[in-house]
């Protein structure tokens, strides 16, 4: 069966300071991945998305990055961290097709002070 | 660009009456659509989905959703709510993949909370 692992579940960091948020998949092969935000509960927003290795599709331009460089890992980065940058982030995956649902990891709530 | 909606931002509901929770779309062609349910400081959980055939779907938990073309609505039911329903509900949207070109981009709505008592 497939699984997706997302870490760290919480993270404190201090403004200034570099991220990295790790996603793998476990269980299927070529997946679409996904970055999403969830600010104070509510919306999804969509931050990237990826069909393949080295395949990056950005939707809103800020201060975060991702990079696939593995078919079933989906990394989030950044720089610097802003205030803003807090939030819930959540990895997905989902399968070739559009029909297809997505699975969701169990998120990574990001307190940048 | 494909959105969606969903415009209220909570349903209250009396335990054992209908629930309903609202959700239209905009898409380029036929559209995928999918419910989803999220539990505090939890990832989301798939719940049903909508691909093509019979415009009522059922799902997990007793839920069912009803897809209407015209009105391009996919508005989520049970006939009977429970106190445990009481989460996060979201609508989701995608497209076929040859008109994304190789894209395969799923987006969501605003999310309404759901408030089930006793």
């Amino acid at each position: 069966s497939q699984t997706i692992h997302q870490w760290p579940a919480t993270l404190v960091q201090p403004v200034g300071s570099p991220l990295s948020l790790e996603c793998t998949v476990e269980g299927t092969s070529n997946p679409n991945l996904y970055w999403y935000r969830q600010a104070a509960g509510r919306g999804l927003q969509l931050l990237f998305y990826s069909v393949g290795i080295g395949q990056i599709s950005s939707e809103v331009p800020q201060n975060l990055s991702a990079s696939r460089p593995q078919d079933r890992q989906f990394i989030l980065s950044s720089k610097k961290l802003l205030l803003s940058d807090s939030g819930f982030y959540l990895c997905a995956w989902r399968g070739y097709l559009g029909s297809t649902e997505a699975f969701f990891g169990q998120g990574t709530r990001l307190t940048v002070v | 660009a494909q959105s969606v909606a969903q415009p209220e931002d909570q349903v209250n509901v009396a335990e054992g009456n209908p629930l309903t929770v609202k959700c239209t779309y905009s898409v380029s062609g036929n559209p995928y659509l999918f419910w989803y349910v999220q539990y505090p400081n939890r990832g989301l959980q798939f719940l049903l989905k909508y691909i093509t055939g019979d415009n009522l779907v059922k799902g997990s938990y007793g839920f069912e959703a009803e897809f209407n073309k015209s009105q391009t609505s996919f508005h989520l039911k049970k006939p009977s709510a429970l106190v445990s329903d009481s989460a996060l509900y979201f609508c989701a949207v995608s497209s076929p993949l040859i008109l994304t070109g190789g894209g395969n981009k799923l987006t969501f709505g605003t999310g309404t909370q759901l408030k089930v008592e006793l």
